[in-house]
């Protein structure tokens, strides 16, 4: 099962938009509704952030949404803040009982 | 609060085992599906493996990397997860997070540190 892929990087100026994507195939993004999201600031765990394509756990910004067209997965962050600085990760349940994650993406906040 | 804390992690030989346990607390455990994921210094993110909950079976799934090799077990007794690596290869050294979920990664706990070398 090969990695989803995502920019390696992006960065964004204070209360601008961002947009990570995640690309994979019909035998995860494209078959299933379970793509989440994870941030992991530098040095700390990652936590989850976007669930099930765009559900938000309890205690996450509403700055936070996700969406799903095809085999692509995005996350948007909205007003952006010093805060989000982090690495974001992407992940989807797999055709073949398997969690697949992509390769992570480097959010600077300039 | 959910909390999830791994430990056994450590320096270890090429082709020795260890085994990481994850003691969990702040929800029922046997409910959930139980994951470890690691991360190999300064990459990304790979999944290691889950075991459903006894619920759903109380299988487990493994990446290719591991297969044959890693076993995840739980004692829903004792709300703990552990994961025993054999046959340890010098490209397993990683931080090893557990966590609560397997579809989901809902919580992830503070994670251990493996380091097999010789």
């Amino acid at each position: 099962q090969s990695a989803l892929t995502q920019p390696a990087s992006v960065s964004g100026s204070p209360g601008q938009s961002i947009t990570i994507s995640c690309a994979g195939t019909g035998n995860d993004i494209g078959d299933f509704n379970s793509v989440s999201w994870s941030q992991q600031p530098p040095g700390k765990a990652p936590k989850l952030v976007i669930f099930d394509v765009s559900n938000r756990p309890s205690g996450v910004s509403d700055r936070f949404s996700g969406s799903k067209s095809d085999n692509t997965a995005t996350l948007t962050i909205s007003g952006l803040q010093a805060e989000d600085e982090a690495d974001y990760y992407c992940s989807s349940y797999t055709t073949s009982s398997t969690l697949v994650f992509g390769g992570g993406t480097k959010l600077t906040v300039l | 609060e959910v909390q999830l804390v791994e430990s056994g992690g450590g320096l270890v030989q090429p082709g020795r085992s260890l085994r990481l346990s994850c003691r969990a607390s702040g929800f029922t455990f046997g409910d959930f599906a139980m994951s470890w994921v690691r991360q190999a210094p300064e990459k990304g993110l790979e999944w290691v493996g889950f075991i459903r909950s006894k619920a759903y079976g109380g299988t487990s799934e493994y990446a290719a990397s591991v297969k044959g090799r890693f076993t995840i077990s739980r004692d829903d007794s004792k709300s703990i997860a552990n994961l025993q690596m054999d046959s340890l290869k010098t490209e397993d050294t990683a931080v090893y997070y557990c966590i609560r979920g397997a579809v989901t990664t809902w919580d992830w706990g503070q994670g251990t540190l493996v380091t097999v070398s010789s």
